[in-house]
């Protein structure tokens, strides 16, 4: 649900470490889920997505997994740098009825690596 | 490829003015626009769903005759916030989706930073 006036939470790191960012989400009929990197006074970047059928999905020093059965979706950052500060935000999309196309997003989370 | 931009990239505007917004698909064809608004620490909300060449579609509790938006072209669609007030003052983000690539695909613009005054 909506998280609207509460403080976003947040992850620190060390440079080479890697992070895992959390996110619940809402509805079990979402068909795609989204994971976006926000830097300061941007528009969101698409980092990865997975489709509902799958659990797990790797790019390139990242990996999403979800697990439907808690509705429970992360990404795994491996060897995190301090470019990779940010934002991160979830994004579920659901096909059906009028929500066609659009994206839910969820509350996000500050990311901040240290050199 | 896939590159959306907003013009401007921040604005500041006297209460009661408006004040318009243009999101633009640079190299595909945007059939479908979407209007977004982002308060510090926040995360996005949607405001409007936007097809060319109809009306937009408002978000439960978005007062379209404020926030008027226009989707004329393939390439373009304009959000106008009318007669401003200082709680209008945000982040506002457009995307744009390619009815060539999945549904859930958005590509996002820069973002406009409003702030009233």
């Amino acid at each position: 649900g909506e998280s609207v006036g509460l403080h976003l939470p947040t992850l620190s790191v060390q440079e080479g470490d890697n992070s895992i960012i959390n996110c619940a989400y809402s509805n079990s009929a979402s068909d795609y889920f989204i994971w976006y990197k926000q830097e300061s006074g941007k528009g969101p970047q698409f980092i990865i997505d997975i489709r509902s059928n799958m659990d797990k999905r790797q790019g390139q020093r990242v990996t999403v997994l979800l697990n439907k059965t808690v509705k429970h979706l992360s990404l795994q950052i491996a060897a995190t740098q301090p470019g990779d500060s940010a934002v991160y935000f979830c994004a579920e999309n659901y096909a059906g009825g009028t929500s066609y196309g659009k994206l839910t997003f969820g509350q996000g989370t500050i990311l901040t690596v240290h050199p | 490829g896939a590159v959306v931009s907003q013009h401007p990239s921040w604005v500041i505007c006297k209460s009661g003015t408006s004040v318009k917004i243009e999101c633009r698909s640079l190299d595909f064809q945007a059939t479908t626009m979407f209007w977004y608004r982002q308060f510090p620490k926040q995360s996005l909300m949607l405001m409007a769903t936007s097809n060319e060449g109809s009306k937009a579609t408002y978000e439960q509790g978005v007062e379209k005759d404020k926030f008027l938006i226009n989707h004329a072209s393939l390439t373009l669609s304009t959000l106008t916030v009318t007669s401003a007030h200082p709680e209008d003052s945000s982040f506002y983000i457009c995307s744009a989706r390619d009815a060539q690539r999945e549904i859930h695909e958005q590509f996002f613009g820069p973002g406009t930073r409003l702030t009233v005054l």
